[in-house]
Parts: C-alpha cells; structure tokens; sequence
C-alpha cells in the first residue's frame, strides 16, 4: 500500500527567500505525484503534479517540485516566496497499479513580511 | 467554467440528527470522490463513483453513512445518526476519469456536531 510523509508541521520563512516544503513517498509501482495547496475556508487547490518525464515540474504561482527517484522524494519548492503563499499545503501519491489516492497531513508555510 | 459546487457550507446538528449534503461537480467529470478532512490532517477518502457505480467506499461507515450518484452527475452524502466525531470538512472532488488527471475540490462543508 502505497503512503506519504510530510515530515514538517509547519515551515516559516521570510518573504523573498527561497521556500521548500519536503514530502516523501511510498509505492509499489510507479507514483503519481501532486501537490495541492488550501487556503482558509476553502478546498483544496491544485498547484503541481508528477506524472512521467522530466523531474522538474512547474506549476501554478511561480511553484515548481522535483521527483527524485532514489530518495522518493517530491519536494515543493519556490524561489523567492510572498505573503500570500502563506497557506497549508498538501502532498498527495497514486500508483499506477490502485486507484487509491493518499494525502499527506499537511504542512503549514508561513511567509514572514 | 464553473467549479465543484458543494452545499451546505456550514451545518451545526445536534448528536443523532440525520445531514445531508450535496455536491454537484464539473461538467463531463466521470469521477467523483467525497473525503472526510479532520482538522490538522488531510483529506480522507470516503467514496469514489465512476459515473453512478461506487467502486471503492472501503472507508465509508456504512452503519451510519451513505452516498449515491443516481444519474451519474451530483451526488448526495447522508450521515444518519450524526455522532459527535462526525465533526469534520466533507469535501467533495471531481476528475475526469484517469489515474493521472487532477482532482478538483468543491469549497467543503463543515460540519459540527453538538
């Protein structure tokens, strides 16, 4: 069965720094990858996902995330981070073997003015 | 292109009331998912339908939860009776049919039970 680890509670960083958000991954077969992002009182937005091919994937808001194979690994990153990327930010993994699909617990990023 | 809609927002019952709530996703989506979210944690799936057939709701408490997509469009998700940890966000997400394609959420419902 496939899971997912977010192993940070919470990330604060200043504003104009670079942010990372660390996500690890656990599957049989060959993983789907998403990131999603969730703002207060709202559902979960789509930002980012891995599916085959090239290891950087770019996504929405300046966002991008790097697979990394030998470390199962799906880092969200962003070089330079504002005010309103201040949200909670999810991880999610699909095999292409189940139908399941599992989410991280959630990291929360804040971005310090 | 509109999104998820979900209804109810907010809901507040009392312990052993019945809820419902109600989802209509986007047009042409196949697959419709409801999750369960606890606070400080992710979504939790509770049922996926492709079209009007449920094939996976191994995490739905079916002594107490319900769901169906009789034409294969919105979806109702009834809690009877509602239990005090039953106070949750129930999401609601469509995608059009592929492992690989995105989910997208409806805003939620969150419900409190007193």
């Amino acid at each position: 069965a496939q899971s997912v680890a977010q192993p940070e509670d919470q990330v604060n960083v200043a504003e104009g720094n670079p942010l990372t958000v660390k996500c690890t991954y656990s599957v049989s077969g060959n993983p789907y990858l998403f990131w999603y992002v969730q703002y207060p009182n709202r559902g979960l937005q789509f930002l980012l996902k891995y599916i085959t091919g090239d290891n950087l994937v770019k996504g929405s808001y300046g966002f991008e995330a790097e697979f990394n194979k030998s470390q199962t690994s799906f880092h969200l990153k962003k070089p330079s981070a504002l005010v309103s990327d201040s949200a909670l930010y999810f991880c999610a993994v699909r095999e292409d073997r189940d139908d399941k699909i599992i989410f991280g617990k959630g990291t929360r990023l804040h971005i310090l003015p | 292109e509109a999104g998820v809609v979900q209804s109810p927002r907010y809901k507040i019952i009392e312990k052993k009331q019945p809820v419902a709530f109600w989802c209509n996703p986007i047009s042409g989506h196949n697959t419709l998912y409801w999750y369960r979210q606890n606070l400080g944690q992710g979504p939790e799936l509770l049922i996926r339908y492709e079209n009007e057939e449920a094939v996976d709701d191994s995490q739905l408490p079916k002594d107490r939860f319900s769901a169906e997509r009789l034409k294969g469009v919105d979806s109702t998700l009834k809690i009877q009776p509602a239990e005090l940890g039953d106070s949750a966000v129930y999401l609601c997400a469509s995608s059009p049919g592929l492992l690989t394609d995105t989910q997208y959420f409806g805003p939620g419902t969150r419900l409190t039970v007193l």
